[in-house]
């Protein structure tokens, strides 16, 4: 049973579009969902995050909403650039138990055309 | 800035031999991972740490061992390797243990069995 999944294994836009990466959860326990952005030949890196307690984190070009009530979230990249050419993992987090371990979502490889 | 590193970067093995991926973060965390990162499959726990002396299995522990003898380091150890183990395993610290904790990777290890 996957308890967090990512809807789009792979993801093509033009540069300038909006990118939008989505995800759903299956544990109402969890209550922290970062992104992490994974270059090729590198090991995945914490990109933004954002608590339960919120509906929407911006920073920068890249900004996530989040549905509580749905399970949901999306990442959204504003103004794509061919850089941000990588593979975006969804992770959640909870308090279960005590244990906070995240679990990840199977990534979307995203690839930005110039 | 954190630091992981991981050892070997690449590994060659064969089926049946004894296989010892190391880990050394300076971050100071008490809490440190094993990962897997299969084509279809993301990013999968293997092992991971509270501290030193510490292990627990996490959600694909079979075939692994793993080994937290202190703060810094953390190794992976595959007793009898075989091929369905092929992977590129990321090893990570997390800074929090607790909800918002960011984990931060080394760039891996790609592994082969043969």
């Amino acid at each position: 049973q996957q308890q967090v999944r990512q809807s789009s294994q792979s993801l093509t836009v033009w540069e300038g579009e909006t990118a939008i990466l989505n995800c759903s959860y299956e544990n109402s326990a969890f209550d922290y969902f970062p992104w992490y952005q994974q270059f090729p030949g590198e090991g995945p890196a914490l990109l933004i995050a954002i608590r339960s307690v919120s509906d929407k984190k911006e920073d920068g070009r890249f900004t996530i909403f989040f549905n509580k009530r749905e399970k949901n979230l999306s990442l959204h990249i504003k103004d794509s650039q061919p850089g941000d050419s990588a593979t975006y993992f969804c992770a959640a987090s909870g308090a279960s138990g005590g244990n906070y371990k995240p679990t990840f979502g199977k990534g979307t490889s995203l690839v930005v055309h110039p | 800035e954190a630091a992981v590193t991981q050892s070997p970067r690449n590994k060659v093995a064969v089926t049946g031999g004894k296989v010892t991926l190391s880990c050394n973060q300076t971050n100071n965390h008490n809490n440190m991972y094993w990962y897997r990162q299969d084509t279809g499959h993301g990013l999968r726990l293997i092992h991971y740490s509270y501290g030193a002396g510490s292990t627990e299995k996490g959600d694909i522990p079979d075939g692994y061992k793993a080994s937290r003898p202190s703060q810094e380091n953390f190794s992976l150890i595959l007793e009898l390797a075989t091929p369905s183990q092929t992977s590129v395993y990321f090893c990570a610290s997390g800074d929090a243990g607790g909800p918002n904790e960011r984990l931060f990777f080394g760039h891996g290890t790609k592994l082969s069995v043969l």
